[in-house]
């Protein structure tokens, strides 16, 4: 069964740096697009972007320049580095596998919560 | 940037009545691109129907999807007591990818 795990701080300070990573389990990194997107508290989802296994990556307009993705096929991990926050950037930050075959999102990662605060 | 509208924004319902969800986009949308996820308070969302219309593995017939272009609807026929929870429409164009704003499907 395939699982995704993210990591990282839940508390980051206005304009410093927020760095997440997402472990998957249960299947390789390769052959697959693997995205970010969050949620704000109380509101709906926001794609971010995805990178490839192979380190292509596309990012949401909005958020080219602050975003960047890494991959990592050694560990199974793949990152996302958002700089610059605000609070604006406060959300439950998700992992998630994009199945190429069905256009859609399978698999999910439980979230985490990042909070933008001093 | 396709923009998918979520009507209405909150549907109050009672268990075993029918829940017709609709999604509309700003610009035609490729069927195979067209998604919808069931959210419950807490938890990741979940994949219910992908490409328009068929269903995810394990999700129960009482779950339809149809549409085309721009218009998108989520059925459900018959509520149970699990039913109740948020739903977004999701779109992949070559570009972006967007989700609506999201039905809450809550108990009368």
């Amino acid at each position: 069964q395939v699982q995704l795990q993210e990591s990282g701080p839940g508390l980051v300070k206005p304009s410093e740096t927020l760095s997440l990573t997402c472990t998957v389990s249960g299947d390789s990194i390769n052959n697959y697009y693997w995205n970010w997107i969050r949620q704000p508290p109380g509101m709906g989802l926001e794609w971010i972007g995805y990178i490839s296994w192979s380190g292509n990556t596309k990012i949401n307009p909005p958020l080219r320049g602050r975003a960047t993705m890494l991959v990592d096929t050694s560990k199974n991990q793949f990152s996302l580095i958002l700089n610059s926050v605000t609070a604006a950037d406060t959300a439950t930050y998700y992992c998630a596998r994009w199945e190429s075959s069905d256009k859609c999102y399978k698999y999910w990662g439980q979230g985490t919560v990042v909070t933008v605060s001093s | 940037e396709i923009v998918l509208t979520q009507s209405p924004g909150a549907l109050s319902l009672s268990p075993g009545e029918r829940a017709t969800l609709s999604c509309r986009a700003s610009q035609s949308v490729n069927s195979n691109y067209l998604t919808w996820y069931q959210q419950k308070p807490g938890q990741a969302p979940r994949l219910l129907i992908y490409g328009t219309s068929s269903r995810a593995t394990g999700i129960p017939d009482r779950f339809s999807g149809s549409g085309s272009g721009t218009e998108f609807t989520l059925t459900i026929s018959r509520l149970e007591p699990e039913d109740f929870a948020v739903y977004y429409c999701q779109q992949y164009d070559s570009s972006v990818l967007t989700f609506g704003g999201g039905t809450k499907v809550e108990i009368k």
